[in-house]
């Protein structure tokens, strides 16, 4: 069974700091490897990670893709308040996504 | 339209009562998935469209749960006769649909939270 998991749970850091959160997954099929972000209700999408685009960066945010240890991770570098959501890992098998229970950040200033 | 959007954003219900909740996709986007979010978790996914057709439902927790895009647009998920295990957030996503190895992002709606007293 395709499954999705997250670790930590939850973090909690001062802003500046630079934090990193672990996605690790089992998949029969893969197809990609997302990352959302969810403030409040709507996950926003971050990054999308396949057989050919391991890495991605975005500002202070960037992730990594390791297809031999079936994991990827989410780095967030100078963190922020703004950056206090739930980050929500998802595989997509098949067309639908399988989601992480989500690492909820919090920055504190 | 420039995103998602779902109504109501709230709904409270009393158990036994019927709800209806409504998915306006992103113009022209052919795929449209339902998932499921309680408390403290990871979305679960429901169902799938493409245009009209519901390919896949198999993640519809009961017969309760029904689903329907007619026109290939606009999508409603209604649930008969809730219960208390029905309380979480139901979220909208669309997204078009590529053929070969990349795959195309599910863009997400803001939700409804669903209340069942």
């Amino acid at each position: 069974e395709d499954k999705v998991v997250q670790s930590p749970l939850s973090l909690v850091v001062h802003e500046g700091d630079t934090v990193t959160l672990n996605c690790s997954y089992e998949v029969t099929n893969f197809r990609s490897l997302l990352w959302y972000k969810q403030e409040k209700k709507a996950p926003t999408f971050l990054f999308m990670l396949t057989s050919s685009g391991i890495e991605k960066k975005s500002g202070r945010l960037s992730s990594i893709l390791d297809k031999k240890e079936l994991s990827s991770i989410l780095n967030i570098t100078a963190t922020q308040t703004g950056d206090s959501a739930i980050y929500l890992c998802a595989l997509e098998s098949s067309y639908k996504l399988i989601f992480g229970s989500g690492t909820r950040l919090l920055v504190r200033p | 339209g420039a995103g998602v959007s779902q109504s109501p954003r709230y709904k409270v219900a009393k158990r036994g009562q019927d709800v209806a909740l409504r998915c306006d996709p992103i113009s022209g986007h052919v795929s449209l998935f339902w998932y499921q979010q309680a408390l403290g978790q990871g979305p679960e996914f429901l169902t799938y469209f493409q245009n009209e057709a519901q390919l896949d439902k198999s993640g519809l927790p009961s017969d309760r749960f029904f689903a329907e895009r007619p026109e290939g647009s606009v999508s409603t998920l209604k649930i008969q006769r809730t219960q208390q295990e029905d309380s979480a957030v139901y979220l909208c996503a669309s997204s078009f649909p590529k053929t070969g190895p990349d795959t195309d992002t599910q863009y997400f709606g803001p939700g409804t939270r669903l209340t069942v007293l």
